[in-house]
């Protein structure tokens, strides 16, 4: 079955620290991943999408088709990035339309 | 462009009644899926419907429903509340292509008392 693990529920870095988020997912095709995040008192947004291969805020993942991973990475945390992160996978589902299923995600806390 | 509404924002109800939530997704938008949202649970997929047709499903009991208008509004029911379906119900609209993005509303905070 298609799923989506993010291993830690919480994360907590220091500003200016590297910060990894962690994403694995099961899926037997060509899976389509992407970043959502939701920060304090807004609405849950796409943050990144794999097919895209762009950097937004800093923040890039890189699909590992071998380690079935799309972690989320930036150099240089900030305060700002405070958040909960939720990593998702899109594929074809049997009625042939596309089903997106998200991880349990991540609530990143970045301390001053 | 107004960005998904959704309605009530917060309502209570006691076991065993019945809720009914309302999304208007962003004009243009024929795609409405609806997720639930809990802190033990995380986002889980309820069921999304285009051109008022359900195209998929995730692992709710038939107390879960939902349908879509030819407007492209969506409204979901849930029926004989239990005290577990206490959550937030999110509704996230789509354009056009496949693996698009996805746009959220605020949500619906339902409160089983």
């Amino acid at each position: 079955a298609q799923r989506v693990t993010q291993p830690e529920k919480l994360l907590s870095v220091f500003k200016g620290a590297p910060v990894e988020l962690k994403c694995n997912y099961s899926y037997s095709g060509s899976p389509e991943l992407f970043w959502y995040v939701q920060y304090s008192r807004q609405r849950l947004q796409l943050l990144l999408r794999h097919i895209s291969r762009e950097s937004i805020k800093g923040f890039t993942a890189d699909l590992n088709k071998g380690e079935t991973s799309f972690h989320l990475k930036k150099p240089f945390a900030q305060e700002e990035d405070s958040a909960m992160y939720y990593c998702a996978l899109s594929f074809d589902s049997i009625q042939g339309a596309q089903k997106l299923v998200f991880g349990q995600g991540t609530r990143l806390t970045i301390n001053p | 462009k107004a960005g998904v509404t959704q309605t009530p924002r917060y309502l209570i109800k006691t076991r065993g009644q019945q809720v009914t939530l309302s999304c208007s997704p962003i004009s243009g938008h024929r795609s409405v899926s609806w997720y639930q949202q809990t802190p033990g649970q995380g986002l889980q997929f309820l069921f999304e419907y285009f051109s008022e047709t359900q195209r998929n499903k995730g692992n709710f009991p038939g107390r879960f429903s939902g349908r879509q208008f030819s407007n492209s509004r969506s409204e979901m029911n849930v029926s004989t509340l239990e005290l577990g379906d206490s959550a937030l119900y999110l509704c996230a609209s789509q354009g056009g292509g496949a693996g698009g993005e996805l746009f959220f509303g605020e949500g619906s905070r339902l409160t089983v008392l």
